[in-house]
């Protein structure tokens, strides 16, 4: 089965910042890799679909690249709203769809 | 809009079943799969499964399977997931999401459902 590793566990950053978040798969899986962000106490929800696609009504601030083994979510001048912990998820083919441990970003 | 209600909480004894309803509004209900996701208290996010609304085709996660069964009522455009004998470590908010692209993401959640397994 693929693994989906995230980095860092967690992060400290100020209002306004750039933050990139890494995610790695245990093999190549071309673009099949999408971005939830995780507000406390709430739903997840999609950011980032296939890659670098943005989601319908989430802020530009948002991006994703990467292929194959290496992926990254990016926040561009963080805002206060964007704590949470973000998760990454990869698929494969069916059964193997899998979520990367989280990245919790907190402000400094 | 894609509007999603899932049924609430639920307490259990180790070793019971419990059934989830996940209802589904403002699409047709046969064009997009549902998921069903887990996360334990300060956990991440955990895969279960996942049903076509077409047909009732299901396929969940290896570790799962022979205990989770996925259902669907298109009448009412409602999905179940049962999860049997429960342990302590089924403790979880139990959420359902709806994939618009084919079984590949979640790109609408529901509010989730707690499920305590306690004796």
């Amino acid at each position: 089965d693929i693994q989906v590793t995230q980095s860092p566990a967690s992060l400290s950053a100020s209002i306004g910042d750039r933050v990139i978040l890494t995610c790695q798969a245990s093999q190549d899986i071309d673009n099949s890799l999408n971005w939830y962000q995780q507000q406390p106490g709430k739903a997840p929800k999609l950011l980032i679909y296939d890659g670098f696609n943005l989601e319908p009504g989430v802020p530009s601030r948002f991006s994703g690249s990467g292929s194959g083994t290496h992926f990254t979510l990016t926040i561009n001048s963080l805002q206060p709203e964007d704590i949470a912990t973000y998760y990454c998820q990869s698929f494969d083919g069916l059964p193997h769809l899998s979520f990367g441990g989280g990245t919790k970003v907190e402000i400094k | 809009q894609v509007h999603i209600l899932q049924s609430g909480a639920e307490m259990k004894k180790p070793g019971a079943s419990v059934k989830l309803s996940c209802k589904t509004s403002g699409y047709s209900f046969t064009d997009y799969f549902i998921h069903w996701v887990r996360q334990a208290p300060g956990q991440g996010l955990e895969w279960m499964g996942v049903l076509d609304p077409r047909g009732g085709a299901t396929t969940s996660a290896q570790i799962f399977q022979g205990r989770v069964v996925m259902t669907r009522d298109t009448s009412t455009s409602t999905v179940y997931m049962e999860l049997s004998s429960l342990k302590s470590e089924d403790t979880a908010v139990y959420y359902c999401a709806v994939d618009r692209a084919g079984a590949t993401m979640m790109s609408s959640w529901g509010q989730g459902t707690l499920v305590t397994v306690s004796s």
